[in-house]
């Protein structure tokens, strides 16, 4: 049971390149979530899903996009990338939405440097 | 205000001690609090939920006060495999998930 899994671990961008961070989970949860964590700082939702087809816009949103075209793909695409985008994306993924019986599962993160 | 604030830290101590961390929320309507553990360069993982009666899981007891709208963790004989970031996490609904800076916890031999 591989639970929530990203790819790559690792990139480096250059500024105005595009690129897709990969999320896929095999828990068939419901919910999932990107989120990205800055130095110092709490995780930030960028966007959420409540299930395939369905997406909406978190705290962070502007400059990334996602889709959900099955229960267990959430993909993040960063169209332009910006410096202001390097940070560490953590997606998760809950059963029924967070909550006292469904925790969020995290991905291991994938850590992109824009320069 | 930050609508859940923690104390950075870090927090310094030796093994064996006793340690507690203090969260804040600032939204009366969050409904669901937890403790989430980040090692360093790793990815948030579940510690345990808390609940207003308190919940203890071996040497970790969490406590929600929502009259003062703090939660509590403390952490009993420290371990150096404790060392670690601790995440308070609010919920509001299902999708409103608000993390906690974290507080960072260095137990020393």
């Amino acid at each position: 049971n591989a639970g929530v899994t990203q790819t790559p671990k690792f990139r480096i961008l250059k500024i105005g390149q595009s690129m897709t961070l990969q999320c896929t989970q095999d828990m068939n949860h419901n919910y999932m979530y990107w989120y990205r964590q800055d130095p110092g700082m709490g995780l930030k939702l960028i966007y959420y899903s409540v299930g395939a087809g369905i997406t909406d816009k978190g705290e962070v949103p502007n400059g990334y996009n996602v889709s959900r075209s099955t229960t267990e793909d959430f993909p993040l695409r960063l169209e332009l990338a910006a410096p202001s985008q390097t940070s560490v994306y953590f997606c998760a993924s809950s059963l029924i939405g967070t909550g006292a019986d469904s925790p969020l599962h995290f991905g291991n993160g994938t850590r992109l440097t824009v320069t | 205000r930050k609508e859940v604030e923690q104390d950075p830290g870090p927090f310094n101590v030796p093994e064996g001690a006793t340690v507690a961390f203090n969260c804040t929320y600032s939204n009366s309507a969050s409904q669901s609090f937890f403790w989430y553990r980040q090692d360093c360069r790793k990815e948030p993982k579940l510690l345990m939920s808390v609940y207003s009666s308190g919940n203890e899981d071996g040497r970790f007891t969490a406590q929600l006060n929502r009259a003062s709208q703090y939660i509590s963790l403390l952490i009993r004989d420290s371990k150096l495999s404790d060392s670690a970031t601790y995440l308070c996490v609010g919920v509001r609904g299902y999708q409103k998930v608000t993390f906690g800076t974290g507080t960072k916890l260095q137990v020393i031999p």
